[in-house]
Protein backbone atom coordinates (compact mmCIF):
# COMPACT_ATOMS: atom_id res chain seq x y z
CA UNK A 1 0.00 0.00 0.00
CA UNK A 2 1.30 3.69 -0.72
CA UNK A 3 -1.00 5.26 2.10
CA UNK A 4 -1.41 8.61 1.31
CA UNK A 5 0.08 10.54 -1.57
CA UNK A 6 -0.09 13.97 -2.42
CA UNK A 7 0.96 16.04 -5.44
CA UNK A 8 2.71 18.50 -5.93
CA UNK A 9 5.28 18.60 -2.88
CA UNK A 10 6.40 22.59 -3.58
CA UNK A 11 4.37 25.20 -5.48
CA UNK A 12 4.69 28.28 -6.34
CA UNK A 13 2.18 30.29 -6.98
CA UNK A 14 1.53 34.10 -7.96
CA UNK A 15 -1.29 35.98 -6.22
CA UNK A 16 -4.90 35.60 -8.16
CA UNK A 17 -3.31 32.43 -10.33
CA UNK A 18 -5.59 28.91 -9.05
CA UNK A 19 -4.10 25.14 -8.71
CA UNK A 20 -5.12 22.11 -7.23
CA UNK A 21 -3.64 19.72 -4.68
CA UNK A 22 -4.10 16.40 -5.31
CA UNK A 23 -4.53 13.73 -2.35
CA UNK A 24 -5.22 9.90 -2.91
CA UNK A 25 -5.36 6.82 -0.45
CA UNK A 26 -5.62 3.56 -1.41
CA UNK A 27 -6.77 2.09 2.54
CA UNK A 28 -10.29 2.09 1.51
CA UNK A 29 -10.50 4.76 4.09
CA UNK A 30 -13.82 6.45 4.46
CA UNK A 31 -12.79 9.84 5.79
CA UNK A 32 -10.29 11.81 4.10
CA UNK A 33 -9.37 15.44 5.48
CA UNK A 34 -7.20 18.42 4.45
CA UNK A 35 -5.03 20.45 6.47
CA UNK A 36 -3.14 23.64 6.42
CA UNK A 37 -0.24 24.23 8.85
CA UNK A 38 1.85 27.27 9.38
CA UNK A 39 5.17 27.71 10.84
CA UNK A 40 5.33 27.11 14.80
CA UNK A 41 1.39 26.54 14.90
CA UNK A 42 -0.84 23.18 14.87
CA UNK A 43 -3.07 22.12 12.06
CA UNK A 44 -6.08 23.46 11.20
CA UNK A 45 -8.50 21.87 9.45
CA UNK A 46 -10.43 23.19 5.97
CA UNK A 47 -12.11 20.55 4.76
CA UNK A 48 -13.47 16.86 5.37
CA UNK A 49 -15.43 13.76 4.18
CA UNK A 50 -16.75 11.36 5.49
CA UNK A 51 -17.85 9.34 2.01
CA UNK A 52 -17.24 9.44 -1.46
CA UNK A 53 -19.87 12.43 -2.55
CA UNK A 54 -20.07 14.49 0.72
CA UNK A 55 -17.86 16.83 1.97
CA UNK A 56 -18.07 19.71 5.05
CA UNK A 57 -16.17 22.56 6.10
CA UNK A 58 -13.34 22.47 9.04
CA UNK A 59 -12.01 25.19 10.65
CA UNK A 60 -10.74 27.56 7.87
CA UNK A 61 -12.47 27.17 4.56
CA UNK A 62 -12.78 30.40 3.46
CA UNK A 63 -10.51 30.58 -0.13
CA UNK A 64 -10.80 26.46 -0.61
CA UNK A 65 -13.13 24.17 -2.02
CA UNK A 66 -12.90 20.30 -2.22
CA UNK A 67 -14.72 17.19 -3.99
CA UNK A 68 -14.98 13.66 -3.22
CA UNK A 69 -16.00 11.71 -6.21
CA UNK A 70 -14.15 8.67 -5.22
CA UNK A 71 -13.93 7.19 -2.22
CA UNK A 72 -9.50 7.72 -3.21
CA UNK A 73 -9.17 11.24 -4.25
CA UNK A 74 -9.69 13.83 -1.87
CA UNK A 75 -8.52 17.20 -4.20
CA UNK A 76 -8.44 20.41 -2.76
CA UNK A 77 -8.77 23.29 -4.73
CA UNK A 78 -7.44 27.15 -4.48
CA UNK A 79 -8.88 29.78 -6.49
CA UNK A 80 -7.48 32.78 -6.08
CA UNK A 81 -4.41 32.70 -4.33
CA UNK A 82 -3.64 34.74 -1.73
CA UNK A 83 -0.27 35.41 -0.15
CA UNK A 84 -2.08 34.22 3.50
CA UNK A 85 -2.47 30.80 1.76
CA UNK A 86 1.21 30.45 2.35
CA UNK A 87 1.72 27.26 4.37
CA UNK A 88 2.19 23.31 4.21
CA UNK A 89 -1.07 21.63 3.36
CA UNK A 90 -1.68 17.90 4.56
CA UNK A 91 -3.91 15.60 3.58
CA UNK A 92 -4.99 12.37 5.95
CA UNK A 93 -7.57 9.58 6.01
CA UNK A 94 -8.67 7.78 8.79
CA UNK A 95 -11.40 4.85 9.45
CA UNK A 96 -12.38 1.84 7.78
CA UNK A 97 -15.14 -0.91 8.96
CA UNK A 98 -12.36 -3.30 9.45
CA UNK A 99 -10.06 -0.39 11.76
CA UNK A 100 -12.74 1.34 13.15
CA UNK A 101 -10.32 3.93 14.35
CA UNK A 102 -9.97 7.46 14.64
CA UNK A 103 -5.91 7.43 13.91
CA UNK A 104 -5.26 9.72 10.88
CA UNK A 105 -3.10 8.53 8.13
CA UNK A 106 -0.72 11.60 6.63
CA UNK A 107 0.32 12.20 3.14
CA UNK A 108 4.11 13.97 3.10
CA UNK A 109 2.64 17.40 2.37
CA UNK A 110 2.67 20.03 0.10
CA UNK A 111 4.48 23.55 0.11
CA UNK A 112 3.06 26.03 -1.26
CA UNK A 113 4.08 29.70 -1.50
CA UNK A 114 2.19 32.38 -2.54
CA UNK A 115 4.13 35.46 -4.12
CA UNK B 1 -9.32 29.29 25.24
CA UNK B 2 -7.90 26.94 22.80
CA UNK B 3 -9.47 23.72 22.42
CA UNK B 4 -5.98 21.74 23.51
CA UNK B 5 -3.10 23.31 24.44
CA UNK B 6 0.60 22.65 24.88
CA UNK B 7 3.53 23.95 26.42
CA UNK B 8 5.61 24.76 23.09
CA UNK B 9 8.76 24.46 24.30
CA UNK B 10 11.40 23.89 23.39
CA UNK B 11 12.97 21.41 25.64
CA UNK B 12 16.65 20.82 25.37
CA UNK B 13 17.41 17.34 27.15
CA UNK B 14 20.91 15.64 27.16
CA UNK B 15 20.74 11.87 25.99
CA UNK B 16 19.37 9.37 28.52
CA UNK B 17 17.08 11.95 30.41
CA UNK B 18 13.45 11.33 31.17
CA UNK B 19 10.95 14.05 29.81
CA UNK B 20 7.42 14.96 30.18
CA UNK B 21 5.09 16.65 28.52
CA UNK B 22 1.69 17.85 29.33
CA UNK B 23 -1.47 18.76 27.36
CA UNK B 24 -4.98 20.30 28.35
CA UNK B 25 -8.29 19.57 26.52
CA UNK B 26 -11.38 22.33 26.83
CA UNK B 27 -13.81 19.82 25.34
CA UNK B 28 -15.05 17.43 27.75
CA UNK B 29 -17.45 15.16 24.95
CA UNK B 30 -13.56 14.18 23.77
CA UNK B 31 -13.62 10.57 23.37
CA UNK B 32 -10.16 9.88 21.61
CA UNK B 33 -6.79 10.85 22.75
CA UNK B 34 -3.27 10.70 20.79
CA UNK B 35 0.06 11.84 20.16
CA UNK B 36 1.77 12.21 16.94
CA UNK B 37 5.33 13.41 16.67
CA UNK B 38 6.36 15.42 13.53
CA UNK B 39 9.77 15.46 12.68
CA UNK B 40 11.11 19.00 10.88
CA UNK B 41 9.26 19.27 7.25
CA UNK B 42 7.73 16.12 7.27
CA UNK B 43 3.76 15.00 8.35
CA UNK B 44 2.90 13.97 11.32
CA UNK B 45 2.87 10.26 12.66
CA UNK B 46 1.08 8.77 15.04
CA UNK B 47 3.02 7.78 18.23
CA UNK B 48 0.21 6.25 20.73
CA UNK B 49 -2.92 6.66 21.71
CA UNK B 50 -4.21 7.20 25.31
CA UNK B 51 -6.50 4.94 27.22
CA UNK B 52 -8.18 6.06 30.60
CA UNK B 53 -5.85 3.54 32.47
CA UNK B 54 -2.35 4.70 30.80
CA UNK B 55 -0.54 2.98 28.69
CA UNK B 56 3.13 2.24 27.64
CA UNK B 57 5.43 1.56 24.66
CA UNK B 58 8.76 1.12 25.57
CA UNK B 59 9.96 4.35 26.82
CA UNK B 60 7.02 5.94 26.60
CA UNK B 61 4.34 6.76 28.51
CA UNK B 62 0.84 8.32 28.25
CA UNK B 63 -1.46 9.34 31.01
CA UNK B 64 -5.26 10.55 30.47
CA UNK B 65 -7.22 12.65 33.34
CA UNK B 66 -10.61 12.83 32.26
CA UNK B 67 -11.67 14.55 35.21
CA UNK B 68 -8.83 17.66 35.14
CA UNK B 69 -9.05 17.08 31.01
CA UNK B 70 -5.13 16.67 31.05
CA UNK B 71 -2.92 14.35 29.22
CA UNK B 72 0.38 13.63 29.31
CA UNK B 73 3.66 11.89 27.74
CA UNK B 74 6.65 10.57 29.49
CA UNK B 75 10.07 9.46 27.64
CA UNK B 76 12.47 7.63 29.40
CA UNK B 77 15.60 6.98 28.38
CA UNK B 78 16.02 9.87 25.63
CA UNK B 79 17.61 9.17 22.56
CA UNK B 80 18.93 11.47 19.74
CA UNK B 81 16.12 9.87 17.22
CA UNK B 82 13.53 11.19 19.99
CA UNK B 83 14.30 14.75 18.59
CA UNK B 84 11.08 16.21 17.18
CA UNK B 85 7.85 18.07 17.82
CA UNK B 86 5.19 15.98 19.58
CA UNK B 87 1.51 16.83 19.13
CA UNK B 88 -0.91 16.25 21.71
CA UNK B 89 -4.19 15.23 19.79
CA UNK B 90 -8.12 15.01 20.62
CA UNK B 91 -11.27 13.44 19.09
CA UNK B 92 -13.96 16.35 18.65
CA UNK B 93 -16.57 13.00 19.30
CA UNK B 94 -18.17 13.52 15.63
CA UNK B 95 -16.85 13.09 12.24
CA UNK B 96 -14.32 11.16 13.54
CA UNK B 97 -12.39 14.80 14.02
CA UNK B 98 -9.10 15.78 15.38
CA UNK B 99 -8.26 19.09 17.15
CA UNK B 100 -3.95 19.19 17.18
CA UNK B 101 -2.68 21.05 19.93
CA UNK B 102 0.78 23.29 18.44
CA UNK B 103 3.37 20.81 19.76
CA UNK B 104 5.94 20.87 22.20
CA UNK B 105 10.14 21.08 20.18
CA UNK B 106 11.88 18.31 21.88
CA UNK B 107 15.54 18.58 21.12
CA UNK B 108 18.07 15.40 22.58
CA UNK B 109 21.73 16.34 23.04
CA UNK B 110 24.81 14.39 22.69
Amino acid sequence: NAGVTQTPKFRILKIGQSMTLQCAQDMNHNYMYWYRQDPGMGLKLIYYSVGAGITDKGEVPNGYNVSRSTTEDFPLRLELAAPSQTSVYFCASSYSETSGTDTQYFGPGTRLTVL
Amino acid sequence: RKEVEQDPGPFNVPEGATVAFNCTYSNSASQSFFWYRQDCRKEPKLLMSVYSSGNEDGRFTAQLNRASQYISLLIRDSKLSDSATYLCVVNRGSARQLTFGSGTQLTVLP
